[in-house]
């Protein structure tokens, strides 16, 4: 199964800093790769997919860039609601396979 | 508006069986893909299985190969998660969701809120 490295497990950053997620895929993923976020007590919520496209709904400080085995996730300007756990998740080949998360708290 | 509630959860002993299902409502059930996840308390996410939209093509997680069994009946806009001989590590809240389309190598665009298995005696 490829594994998918996320780094850093956690981050702290205060609202309205730019912060950045990467992951990396242990062999070439082309562009199949989304990011989620998931906030305490609910289900995660799709961001980005393939790697780059904002899904509808989501505010465009987020945004996703990459290709191969390394990818990034930014947000532009943190905001109150997007302190939660992220997460990147290859749909590249089965078995899926998440990163292990980044949670990101109020500095 | 896309809805999609689980159910079948609860607390089962370890070796027994439990099916999961998945009531698919708000899209047109049988043109998308669609998948399980998982997440054991205080984890982070596992993907479990996935089916296309015609059950053509299915895959699972290593851990649950063999052990799981996941279908669908497009007739009734259900999901389904056969577990068997289930384990004390299977313990999880069990997502339903959703594929960006018919293929099952797309992202996973709409969850559930999920059903909670406990495995212990």
């Amino acid at each position: 199964a490829i594994q998918m490295t996320q780094s850093p497990s956690s981050l702290s950053a205060s609202v309205g800093d730019r912060v950045t997620i990467t992951c990396r895929a242990s062999q070439g993923i082309r562009n199949d790769l989304g990011w989620y976020q998931q906030r305490p007590g609910k289900a995660p919520k799709l961001l980005i997919y393939a790697a780059s496209n904002l899904q509808s709904g989501v505010p465009s400080r987020f945004s996703g860039t990459g290709s191969g085995s390394d990818f990034t996730l930014t947000i532009s300007s943190l905001q109150p609601e997007d302190f939660a756990t992220y997460y990147c998740l290859q749909d590249y080949n089965y078995p899926f396979t998440f990163g292990q998360g980044t949670k990101l708290e109020i500095k | 508006e896309v809805q999609l509630v689980e159910s079948g959860g609860g607390l089962v002993q370890p070796g027994r069986s439990l099916r999961l299902s998945c009531a698919a409502s708000g899209f047109i059930f049988h043109d998308y893909a669609m998948h399980w996840v998982r997440q054991s308390p205080g984890k982070g996410l596992e993907w479990v299985s996935g089916i296309s939209w015609n059950s053509g093509t299915i895959g699972y997680a290593d851990s649950v190969k063999g052990q799981f069994t996941i279908s669908r009946d497009n007739a009734k806009n259900s999901l389904y998660l056969q577990m068997n001989s289930v384990r004390a590590e299977d313990t999880a809240l069990y997502y339903c969701a959703k594929g960006v389309n018919y293929d099952i190598l797309t992202g996973l665009d709409e969850w559930g809120q999920g059903t909670l298995v406990t495995v212990s005696s």
